[in-house]
């Protein structure tokens, strides 16, 4: 089944411990994207990926950083996570910049 | 970038035709507009695109006046299940900058 995946889907942490939220997807996609999602602010661009070592700024990439050594994955980095990162966080994949974007299932972070 | 106006939320019976409007009037000649939907807090779920041309596929209509400025999506018959965000994008690239510009989206609510 074509699917994007992450992980963890809940989270819990505290202010300044690094963590990583992974993506997976199993579509071949070249174009990969991380948004987060807070209430009133609809979603936001963090970061892009048109393909393999490839990586660009979205609209909020502050406090956050990501890698993609191989297509199928794209995680994201938090390396000291403070509490205005508390929101919901997608990823998505696509062909490429042009085609239909699948996204993953979210993944919520809380931040205390 | 080309940015979206959609109207906070809207209201439907079920059965009837759902007609959600979408401002793009800085939109450039080789941008598509996308419409997803969001429900609840389940990862957007790509619904239809065009450039220029009115499309349809077996989820929804999308009419792209001549002039390219505005565009409505039109569920047929709407269903409870509908109720959700819908997101109008434009996709923009420049160069090979490609930020997705997600807006507050319209909160449809399909009414029983």
């Amino acid at each position: 089944e074509a699917q994007v995946t992450q992980n963890p889907r809940y989270l819990i942490t505290v202010t300044g411990k690094k963590l990583t939220v992974t993506c997976s997807q199993n579509m071949n996609h070249e174009y990969m994207s991380w948004y987060r999602q807070d209430p009133g602010l609809g979603l936001r661009q963090i970061y892009y990926s048109m393909n393999v070592e490839v990586t660009d700024k979205g609209d909020v990439p502050e406090g956050y950083k990501v890698s993609r050594k191989e297509k199928r994955n794209f995680p994201l980095i938090l390396e000291s996570p403070s509490p205005n990162q508390t929101s919901l966080y997608f990823c998505a994949s696509s062909w490429d910049r042009v085609k239909t974007q699948y996204f993953g299932p979210g993944t919520r972070l809380l931040v205390l | 970038d080309a940015k979206t106006t959609q109207p906070p939320s809207m209201d439907c019976a079920e059965g009837r035709a759902a007609n959600l409007p979408c401002n793009h009037s800085t939109i450039s000649g080789n941008e598509y507009v996308y419409w997803y939907r969001q429900i609840h807090s389940q990862g957007p779920q790509y619904i239809i695109h065009g450039l220029k041309n009115n499309e349809t596929n077996e989820m929804a209509s999308l009419i792209i006046t001549e002039d390219r400025k505005s565009s409505t999506l039109i569920l047929p018959h709407a269903t409870l299940r509908d109720t959700a965000v819908y997101y109008c994008i434009v996709r923009v690239a420049v160069n090979r900058d490609d930020k997705i510009i997600f807006g507050k989206g319209t909160r449809l609510h399909i009414l029983p």
